[in-house]
């Protein structure tokens, strides 16, 4: 079953503009990565953020965690239209070693120019 | 090789054909799971491999799921009696120490 869920379900913004995609987690966690997939192509990583870190930065990206709340925020900015995609967040609940990841349910982003 | 390979890209399957799906992972990259995406969704744990050694199956739907990795490297993810609901993306994903996952494009798989 899914982790949890991804707010909002799909985003329309212009060229430029800040897009802000939003997840929440139901168990403990070990960390919490974020992936982008393109329509009908894999799933690429994006970012990864510990259980002990509140926020990281990645060019244009911007992740926050906050465990209290179960939940995270990816943020990217000045945004384009090559950021078309579905956004996954993943939870890894074990430390130190490979473990499955629970996937939420995604954002549809579309940027138009 | 520089990814991970998945092979075929798209299988279209009578329902109750047996069905192979390949997965070549990053050379030397000791974990191995797969995943299923069902449309609009996000994908789903399925099982995982640590070199030959398959430590979690907890995803496996049925028992017409059946995974193998024998050597440590490639995996078959083998679906056997297809049904409909099989119907789905199979992705692939390797790790070398657990932190970040490289996924191949996924093996679209439609039973009509």
């Amino acid at each position: 079953s899914q982790q949890g869920e991804e707010d909002p379900q799909a985003l329309s913004i212009q060229e430029g503009e800040n897009a802000t995609m939003n997840c929440s987690y139901k168990t403990s966690i070990n960390n919490l990565q974020w992936y982008r997939q393109n329509s009908g192509r894999g799933l690429v990583h994006l970012i990864l953020i510990r259980s002990n870190e509140r926020e990281k930065h990645s060019g244009r990206l911007r992740v926050t965690l906050d465990t209290s709340k179960k939940s995270s925020s990816l943020l990217i900015t000045a945004s384009r239209a090559a950021d078309t995609a579905s956004y996954f967040c993943a939870t890894d609940a074990l430390a130190g070693t490979a473990s499955k990841l629970t996937f939420g349910t995604g954002t549809r982003l579309q940027v138009t120019l | 090789g520089a990814g991970v390979s998945q092979s075929p890209r798209y299988k279209v399957a009578k329902r109750g054909q047996d069905v192979a799906l390949r997965c070549d992972p990053i050379s030397g990259h000791v974990s191995l799971f797969w995943y299923q995406q069902a449309l609009g969704q996000g994908p789903e744990f399925l099982t995982y491999f640590q070199n030959e050694a398959q430590l979690d199956k907890s995803g496996l739907p049925s028992d017409r799921f059946f995974a193998e990795r024998p050597e440590g490297s490639v995996s078959t993810l083998k679906i056997q009696r297809t049904q409909q609901e099989d119907s789905a993306v199979y992705l692939c994903a390797s790790s070398s120490h657990g932190l970040g996952y490289t996924f191949g494009s996924g093996t679209r798989l439609t039973v009509v």
